[in-house]
């Protein structure tokens, strides 16, 4: 298996543009997180789903932010507008019968 | 919150010494993970050990768990240079982390 897929691995944006970051979790696993990583935060869990059903947002900053998993093998994360503050890297995880989640390589955003 | 957070936060040593992190947490769990990610990249899954487990060994990492202090350790032994990076325990499903112990490794 190719593991978590994201893309893309680098988004350089100016603020007020829309982002969406995109991840593909591993075949057969039902859950599947977004994560936010910055210095001052460290690792902040979004959102996630479980079988494609958002249970838990409560982590999502702002309505700028919102999430989507229209099917068991896609997920979007859109920000819209952009601001400077929202730089961070954004990692998608998926999780399978087992309690290990698998990270994938991580979107660093960079909104100027 | 079920978050784990690791002391100390940073940490270096010369290579093959051992290093210890701990981990403390604030409510039961079923069980406790640790994670290793390097610069750059996603966290990669270390080990887990389960609630009713005191310590468990996978090669070089031994982890123990005190349920009734509510604290995990993480003890990498003989330490090579690859094993610089951070170091996050999750608890709670794993769907928090804490803010992670940085360990650096000197050749």
């Amino acid at each position: 298996d190719a593991g978590v897929i994201q893309s893309p691995r680098h988004e350089v944006t100016e603020m007020g543009q829309e982002v969406t970051l995109r991840c593909k979790p591993i075949s057969g696993h039902d859950y599947l997180f977004w994560y936010r990583q910055t210095m001052m935060r460290g690792l902040e869990l979004l959102i996630y789903f479980n079988n494609n059903v958002p249970i838990d947002d409560s982590g999502m900053p702002e309505d700028r932010f919102s999430a989507k998993m229209p099917n068991a093998s896609f997920s979007t994360l859109k920000i819209q507008p952009s601001e400077p503050r929202d730089s961070a890297v954004y990692f998608c995880a998926s999780r399978g019968s087992s309690d290990t989640q698998y990270f994938g390589p991580g979107t660093r955003l960079t909104v100027l | 919150s079920q978050q784990g957070e690791e002391d100390p936060q940073a940490l270096s040593i010369q290579e093959g010494e051992n290093a210890t992190m701990n981990c403390s947490y604030k409510t039961s769990i079923n069980n406790l993970q640790w994670y290793r990610q390097n610069s750059g990249r996603g966290l990669v899954h270390l080990i887990l050990i389960r609630s009713n487990e005191r310590e468990k060994h996978s090669g070089r990492l031994r982890v123990t768990l005190d349920t009734s202090k509510k604290s995990s350790s993480l003890l990498i032994t003989a330490s090579r240079a690859a094993d610089t990076a951070s170091y996050f325990c999750a608890t709670g499903n794993q769907f928090y982390f804490g803010t992670g112990t940085s360990l650096t490794v000197i050749p």
